[in-house]
């Protein structure tokens, strides 16, 4: 069975500090990963993708097999990265999606 | 234009009562799906459809039916609804391989 962990609810940081949203996963094959983004009273939109390796509003993720983490992270945080962020793991081609709990992004003006 | 469209955006009814929930989207994805978040802020995937095709149940009741007249929709029906299925359902598409396109949801209040 494929589980997503995030295990902080909410996460609290002051404008222009690091940000750094923990996801670990539990999965016997080999895990595509996704975080998504939900802002206030929005629809959920991809944020990134590991297998992209891209940079998305200033936010990185990098996949550690090892740790089976994918941790999401930003250098300086801003206001309008306030939001719920959920990282998923996809399998079965995509078809079976698990996602993580979600944590509470709010940065501090 | 909308990529993932589902209606209605709100959804107030009383208890026993039976609604549909309508999803349509225009990417030519192969998968969809359905999601339901709770006031938690909790997701969970209920079911995908792929090429009209059933591919995951998950252990949502039985009262839960999905039906997907074509590619492109994937209607949420629900009978006798109950006070615990308030909720935001989401539905979503995706390509073989892609990642997921979400609707904007539809808040759904049981009185």
């Amino acid at each position: 069975a494929q589980r997503v962990t995030q295990p902080e609810k909410l996460l609290s940081v002051f404008k222009g500090a690091p940000v750094e949203l923990k996801c670990n996963y539990s999965y016997s094959g080999s895990p595509e990963l996704f975080w998504y983004v939900q802002y206030s009273r929005q629809r959920l939109q991809l944020l990134l993708r590991h297998i992209s390796r891209e940079s998305i509003k200033g936010f990185t993720a990098d996949l550690n097999k090892g740790e089976t983490s994918f941790h999401l992270k930003k250098p300086f945080a801003q206001e309008e990265d306030s939001a719920m962020y959920y990282c998923a793991l996809a399998s079965g081609g995509y078809q079976k999606v698990t996602f993580g709990t979600g944590t509470k992004l709010q940065v501090i003006p | 234009d909308t990529a993932v469209s589902q209606t209605p955006k709100y959804l107030v009814t009383q208890m026993g009562n039976d609604k549909s929930i309508k999803c349509e989207q225009n990417l030519g994805h192969d998968t969809m799906y359905w999601y339901k978040q709770d006031s938690k802020k909790f997701l969970k995937i209920m079911f995908s459809y792929n090429n009209k095709e059933l591919i995951i149940n998950e252990t949502v009741p039985n009262r839960f039916s999905p039906k997907s007249p074509d590619k492109a929709h994937l209607n949420l029906h629900i009978n006798s609804l109950e006070l615990g299925d308030s909720a935001v359902y989401f539905c979503a598409s995706s390509a073989t391989g892609g990642a997921q396109h979400f609707g904007d949801g539809t808040r759904l209040s049981i009185l």
